[in-house]
């Protein structure tokens, strides 16, 4: 059984402080994928890296993917509150099913 | 629609009885997943179809829970004699297929009294 564990599992910090959620594994995922959900709401896609190594930038967020593919991190420049929410880590195996983790709840205080 | 549609959002039910729970996808996405989320976890595997047939409905917990997917659009998730420990929200999500990320629906929270 393939298993991700994300940590901090809860985080609250002031605006513009920086932070960095971890996603772990003992499995080789063939992608990885993040999604920041809200109360009441489906989680919604932020970004997917699929090649060991792979870093991607989207605005203030930068997502890493590890070389061998068994983990990740998302790190958050100068945090909003707007950033509030759940950040879920989900890896793809052989089929197109996905396992995520526990999920990180992040709150940044204005 | 634009995006996932999820009805109804809330159901209450009792102890023992039947529900159905219904997925809309976007259209022309190809592969439909079923999910349920319970309270501080994150979404845990249900059934994934691609198309009118289950690929992999290797999550479903036990042989109370059942999905259908007869047009290969519309999706309904089935409970028989349904228990508390049932009561989670279940999320729908479409995609194309392959590692591309999903779109998913804003998901119906099941209780169970």
């Amino acid at each position: 059984t393939q298993l991700l564990e994300q940590s901090p599992q809860f985080l609250s910090i002031q605006e513009g402080e920086n932070l960095t959620v971890y996603c772990n594994s003992s499995s080789v995922f063939s992608s990885l994928q993040w999604y920041r959900q809200e109360p009441g709401e489906g989680p919604v896609l932020l970004v997917t890296v699929v090649t060991g190594g792979e870093v991607k930038k989207l605005k203030r967020l930068t997502f890493q993917f590890g070389d061998a593919r068994k983990d990740s991190s998302l790190h958050i420049t100068a945090a909003q509150p707007g950033d509030t929410g759940l950040y879920l880590c989900a890896g793809g195996g052989s089929g197109s099913r996905l396992t995520f983790g526990e999920g990180t709840q992040l709150t940044v205080n204005p | 629609g634009a995006g996932v549609s999820q009805t109804p959002s809330n159901k209450v039910t009792e102890k023992g009885k039947y529900v159905e729970l219904r997925c809309d996808p976007i259209s022309g996405h190809t592969a439909l997943y079923w999910y349920r989320q319970s309270l501080g976890q994150g979404p845990e595997f249900l059934i994934y179809f691609q198309g009118t047939g289950a690929a992999d409905d290797s999550g479903l917990p036990n042989d109370r829970f059942f999905a259908v997917r007869p047009e290969g659009s519309v999706s309904t998730l089935k409970i028989q004699r349904t228990e508390r420990g049932d009561s989670a929200v279940y999320l729908c999500a479409s995609s194309f297929g392959g590692p591309s990320g999903y779109t998913f629906g804003s998901g119906t929270r099941l209780t169970v009294v």
